[in-house]
C-alpha cells in the first residue's frame, strides 16, 4: 500500500459546485495532516491544515478519520480560481509525505 | 520576512556537467528539505536537514546526488555527470522544526527548473 495514495482526477466541475476528494494513508502512527495546493508551474503551497475534530476555512472543509486513516476535502461553490492540483500530505518520522495529488478543473 | 529562495530559477546544462542548486531558508527555520517533481508527477523526496546535519538522505536517487548546509542556513544540492533522467523542478523546502511528529508546516521555495540536454 503506498503511503499517501490520492485519485489523480482530474475532477471536472461547473463553477458553483460542491467538490469533494479523498486521500488514504498507510502509517497509523502519523499525527499531522496538511492540504497542499499546487498551481501548474508553481510551488505547492499550504491550503489548511486538517485536525481531528475537523475543521473549515471559508468554503473548505477538512476531516480526519483516524480509524479508517483517510481524509477529505470538500471545496463548496467551486470558482475558476479552485482550479489546480490537490496534494494530501501526512507527517512521518523526520518529514512529511505528499500524495501525487488530485487535479480539479473548475469550469465556466 | 522573505520567504524560500531558490536559485537559480532556471538551468540547462549539458549531459555529463556538474549543477550546483542553491536554498536560503526562511530565517530561523532549523530544518530544510529537497525535492525533486518530474512533469506531471508527485513530488520526490530527496533530503533532510535539521541543522546542518542531514539525518534522512534515503531519497538521494544515486551517489552523484549530494547536499550540504552551512550555517544552519543556506543549503546546495550538487549533481554531479547530469545525465537527461535528472531534468525536473527541484524544490526546496523550510519549515520551524523537523515536520515529523511535530507536524510544523513546510514552506516552498520558487524551485529551480533543470534542463539536461
Amino acid at each position: 500500500r503506498k503511503e499517501v495514495e490520492q485519485d489523480p482526477g482530474p475532477f471536472n466541475v461547473p463553477e458553483g459546485a460542491t467538490v469533494a476528494f479523498n486521500c488514504t494513508y498507510s502509517n497509523s502512527a502519523s499525527q499531522s495532516f496538511f492540504w497542499y495546493r499546487q498551481d501548474c508551474r508553481k510551488e505547492p503551497k499550504l491550503l489548511m491544515s486538517v485536525y481531528s475534530s475537523g475543521n473549515e476555512d471559508g468554503r473548505f472543509t477538512a476531516q480526519l478519520n483516524r480509524a479508517s486513516q483517510y481524509i477529505s476535502l470538500l471545496i463548496r461553490d467551486s470558482k475558476l480560481s479552485d482550479s489546480a492540483t490537490y496534494l494530501c500530505v501526512v507527517s512521518g518520522y523526520s518529514t512529511l509525505t505528499f500524495g501525487k495529488g488530485t487535479m480539479l478543473l473548475v469550469s465556466p | 520576512g522573505a520567504g524560500v529562495s531558490q536559485s537559480p530559477s532556471n538551468k540547462v546544462t549539458e549531459k555529463g556537467k556538474d549543477v550546483e542548486l542553491r536554498c536560503d531558508p526562511i530565517s530561523g527555520h532549523t530544518a530544510l528539505y529537497w525535492y525533486r517533481q518530474s512533469l506531471g508527477q508527485g513530488l520526490e523526496f530527496l533530503i533532510y536537514f535539521q541543522g546542518n546535519s542531514a539525518p534522512d538522505k534515503s531519497g538521494l536517487p544515486s551517489d552523484r546526488f549530494s547536499a550540504e548546509r552551512t550555517g544552519g542556513s543556506v543549503s546546495t544540492l550538487t549533481i554531479q555527470r547530469t545525465q537527461q533522467e535528472d531534468s525536473a523542478v527541484y524544490l526546496c523546502a523550510s519549515s520551524l522544526a523537523a515536520s515529523g511528529r511535530s507536524g510544523n508546516i513546510q514552506y516552498f521555495g520558487a524551485g529551480t527548473r533543470l534542463s539536461v540536454l
